[in-house]
């Protein structure tokens, strides 16, 4: 099945600086690659998405970008504010089931 | 809000009772996935149905685990003879009409074994 790997699994920056979260992912079928926010107590919330015909997308301050021939995505927000404070998580898919393969999670914590 | 439902929101019960949870999910779609979360852990695929099919099941759903789906609308997830093992987040997701590979979370059921 798909292995999902994520860097790091903590991470503290400056408000206002931006945050970079990697993963990687195992099986080259694999063609969408969702992130989620998590808060404590919460369910994930979809943030941004990426499928494999396309190599970057921005949302806001949240871009995330998508390496095929290297099997890695990544997680790209700029400008953090504290209520980015959360866990968040990667996972890939592939087109016949759709079912997540998650990585383990980064938290990010936002300093003031 | 995802639109998706689940309850309870908690349930805390004693090793060897039954639980059983509920997922209401975005309406009018065929899909919908059972995933379970540990403290400090991603979510993890237990299941998934296609209307009121069931189409896979993970190793990590024993024999204990049951889930349903009539008429293709809400989902039940049971638990008999629960071990403190099977202390987790559960979670239930749906893909909305317009995009199938896109999955939203419902609040999850948060289960706790004595």
């Amino acid at each position: 099945g798909e292995n999902v790997e994520q860097h790091p699994s903590t991470l503290s920056v400056q408000e206002g600086d931006s945050a970079v979260i990697k993963c990687t992912y195992s099986d080259s079928a694999s063609n969408y690659f969702p992130w989620y926010k998590q808060e404590l107590g919460k369910g994930p919330q979809l943030i941004i998405d990426i499928r494999s015909n396309v190599g970057e997308k921005k949302d806001q301050r949240i871009a995330v970008t998508l390496n095929k021939t290297a099997k890695h995505f990544s997680l790209h927000i700029t400008e953090t504010q504290p209520e980015d404070s959360a866990v968040y998580f990667c996972a890939a898919s592939m087109e016949d089931d759709y079912k997540l393969s998650f990585g383990a999670g980064t938290t990010v914590t936002v300093r003031a | 809000d995802t639109g998706v439902s689940q309850n309870p929101r908690h349930k805390i019960t004693k090793r060897g009772q039954n639980v059983t949870f509920r997922c209401d999910p975005i309406s009018e779609h065929n899909r919908l996935y059972w995933y379970r979360q540990t403290l400090g852990q991603g979510p993890e695929f237990l299941t998934y149905f296609q209307n009121e099919a069931q189409l896979e099941k993970s190793r990590l759903l024993s024999d204990r685990f049951s889930a349903e789906r009539p008429k293709g609308s809400f989902s039940t997830l049971e638990i008999q003879r629960t071990e403190q093992g099977d202390s987790a987040m559960y979670l239930c997701a749906s893909p909305t009409e317009s995009s199938t590979d896109t999955q939203y979370f419902g609040p999850g059921t948060r289960l706790t074994v004595l």
